[in-house]
Parts: structure tokens; C-alpha cells; sequence
């Protein structure tokens, strides 16, 4: 199976901050990476896919870029109702395999 | 509007067996996959596998065979999971989505609210 890999864990920014989260898978998944949103007691919200394609209604201050193995999520002028956890998802090669997740918080 | 509402939430002795729903709505029930994903409590998400709603076809992914079951009933457009001698372990939220391919590419796009599942004697 393929391993996803993000880093940080975690991340304490404020409103109106730049973050980026970065996936990286131990083999290539050529551009086959999707990113999720996840509320608390929430399902996953897909955000992106093939790697840069904003899914339709996602806001476009979301930003996803790579290919290969690293990956990254970028989102610029964090709002409020972004402090959530960030998934990547490898869709490459069956299973599919999520990354641990990356939680957003609040500093 | 693509809906996905899957049945509340369950509470179940080890030992019992449980059928969780999906029903969907907005589309055309045929026309896309449906997927199974699982999150432990406190963990990340893992897919159980797919069901191709078009043939009944169901793919399991390792480690979700033998005591796990998809099936459908295309003419209440909704998708079933079925688990039997349940375990501790299997304590989770069951979530169902929907998988759009466009390019290639594919994206689970639409998901359920979730169901949680709790083995408890």
C-alpha cells in the first residue's frame, strides 16, 4: 500500500495568515492526490483534486500544487471557518490511502 | 441537491451484526460509485472499498473481508454495509461517498453525515 505522509501535525495560525500543508507519498502518485476538509463530528469536504483542481464551490484562497511524491495545500488569508483538519488522499493506486491529517488551529 | 443520509447512529454487543444504510439522492444512483470509509475514534481515515452501483459488483479493500458486506437496493437508491461478528475494534464512524471520476481523475466528492457504531458489552 502507499503511505501518505503530511507534516505539520498540527499548526496553530491566525485569521488572516498564509499556511501551506505538505503530503508526501514513498512512491509516485504522478498527480493523483486529493485534499479534504474535516470539521469536528463532521464528514470530509472534498476540497481539491488532481493535485491543483479546485473542486466547484471551494473558495479559491484554497491552493493545492505537486506531483510525484510531494505534495502541498496552501491557503491564503486563512478565514475563520477554515481551523479544521486537512486530509490528502491518494487515488492513484487501489487502496486509497489517506494521510494522518493535519489539524488547524486557532493561536 | 446530491444528498447522502445514512442510517443513526448503533450500539451492539460484540458478537452482533449491523446494517448501516446510505441513501442517496440528486442523481442518478447508477452512475456513480459508492465507497466505504472508516474512522476509528481519535484516527485517520481508511477506505473499506466499493460497491459499483451499476452491477452490484462490490471490491474490498484488505482487512475488510470475510465480516463486511456492501450491497444496494437500486430501487430505494440506497447502499448498504453490512457487518457481522462485530469486535471492539470495529467502534467507528461509518462514513459512505460518492466517487466522481472526471479526466482520470477520480474524488470522493459527496459524503454521508456518517453513521457511529459502538461495540460495547
Amino acid at each position: 500500500d502507499i503511505q501518505m505522509t503530511q507534516s505539520p501535525s498540527s499548526l496553530s495560525a491566525s485569521v488572516g495568515d498564509r499556511i501551506t500543508i505538505s503530503c508526501r507519498a514513498n512512491q509516485t502518485i504522478y498527480r493523483y492526490l486529493n485534499w479534504y476538509q474535516q470539521k469536528p463530528g463532521k464528514a470530509p469536504k472534498a476540497l481539491i483534486y488532481a493535485a491543483s483542481t479546485l473542486q466547484s464551490g471551494v473558495p479559491s484562497r484554497f491552493s493545492g500544487s505537486g506531483s510525484g511524491t510531494d505534495f502541498s495545500l496552501t491557503i491564503n488569508s486563512l478565514q475563520s471557518e477554515d481551523f479544521a483538519i486537512y486530509c490528502c488522499h491518494q487515488s492513484y493506486s487501489s487502496p486509497g490511502t489517506f494521510g494522518q491529517g493535519t489539524k488547524v488551529e486557532i493561536k | 441537491q446530491v444528498q447522502l443520509v445514512q442510517s443513526g447512529s448503533e450500539l451492539k454487543k460484540p458478537g452482533a451484526s449491523l446494517k448501516v444504510s446510505c441513501k442517496a439522492s440528486g442523481y442518478t444512483f447508477i452512475n456513480y460509485a459508492l465507497n466505504w470509509v472508516r474512522q476509528a475514534p481519535g484516527r485517520g481515515l481508511e477506505w473499506m472499498g466499493w460497491i459499483n452501483t451499476d452491477t452490484g459488483n462490490p471490491t474490498y479493500a484488505q482487512g475488510f473481508t470475510g465480516r463486511f458486506v456492501f450491497s444496494l437496493n437500486t430501487s430505494v437508491n440506497t447502499a448498504y454495509l453490512q457487518i457481522s461478528s462485530l469486535k471492539a475494534e470495529d467502534t467507528a464512524v461509518y462514513y459512505c461517498a460518492r466517487r466522481m471520476y472526471v479526466s482520470g481523475y477520480t474524488l470522493f466528492d459527496y459524503w454521508g453525515q456518517g453513521t457511529l457504531v459502538t461495540v460495547s458489552s
